[in-house]
């Protein structure tokens, strides 16, 4: 069973850009969470979507977004990069997200880097 | 104050040696608490996942939880060179609403 997947693997922007980040759950699982990993702050939680609607959303400016399809595919959007925005952003699936005993499973994530 | 706070090491132990990762935190509406292993370039996997107090053994780990102290540790037994990673504690809440609130994680490296 394929586990999830991220894409790209890296990325590299300048301060201004737009990007998007893409991640495939597991299959069967219908949530998916965002979240960001820096040195400084750790791994903080951005949002998360289950049957397309984002369901949570953490203390994150509005410059980053996110959809999901119905597919249960989802991306991810920052505008206006700044060059704090460089990050380790993953992905976590799970089958519901609804349940608080629900296990999550990240992919490896996308580097972003913000020059 | 951090919620979760986690010492980020380096914790360096020779190999078989007993590990021991702590993590203490600050709201008592954490219900569920997890602990991570995340390799260099990954992203982290799922070791241990307790509700309760006490403790939960799964072959050479032990992870044990105190709500009374609001403390949390993970237990490593027969410690590997391939145990070398970063080991971050994570908690919800029993709503859930707000995701995963994750210590800033411990580097640990076990000497051949």
């Amino acid at each position: 069973k394929a586990g999830v997947t991220q894409t790209p693997r890296y990325l590299i922007k300048t301060r201004g850009q737009q990007v998007t980040l893409s991640c495939s759950p597991i299959s069967g699982h219908r949530s998916v969470s965002w979240y960001q990993q820096t040195p400084g702050q750790g791994l903080q939680f951005l949002f998360e979507y289950f049957s397309e609607t984002q369901r949570n959303k953490g203390n994150f400016p509005g410059r980053f977004s996110g959809r999901q399809f119905s597919n249960s595919r989802s991306e991810m959007n920052v505008s206006t990069l700044e060059l704090g925005d460089s990050a380790l952003y993953l992905c976590a699936s799970s089958w519901t997200g609804g349940a608080t005993n629900e296990k999550l499973f990240f992919g490896s994530g996308t580097q972003l880097s913000v020059l | 104050q951090k919620e979760v706070e986690q010492d980020p090491g380096p914790l360096s132990v020779p190999e078989g040696a007993i590990v021991s990762l702590n993590c203490t935190y600050s709201n008592s509406a954490f219900q569920y608490f997890m602990w991570y292993r995340q390799y260099s370039r990954k992203g982290p996997e799922l070791l241990m996942y307790t509700y309760s107090s006490g403790n939960k053994e799964d072959g050479r780990f032990t992870a044990q939880v105190d709500k009374s102290s609001k403390y949390i540790s993970l237990f490593i037994r027969d410690s590997q060179p391939s145990d070398s990673a970063t080991y971050l504690c994570a908690m919800r809440t029993g709503g859930g609403a707000d995701g995963l609130t994750f210590g800033k994680g411990t580097h640990l490296i076990i000497q051949p």
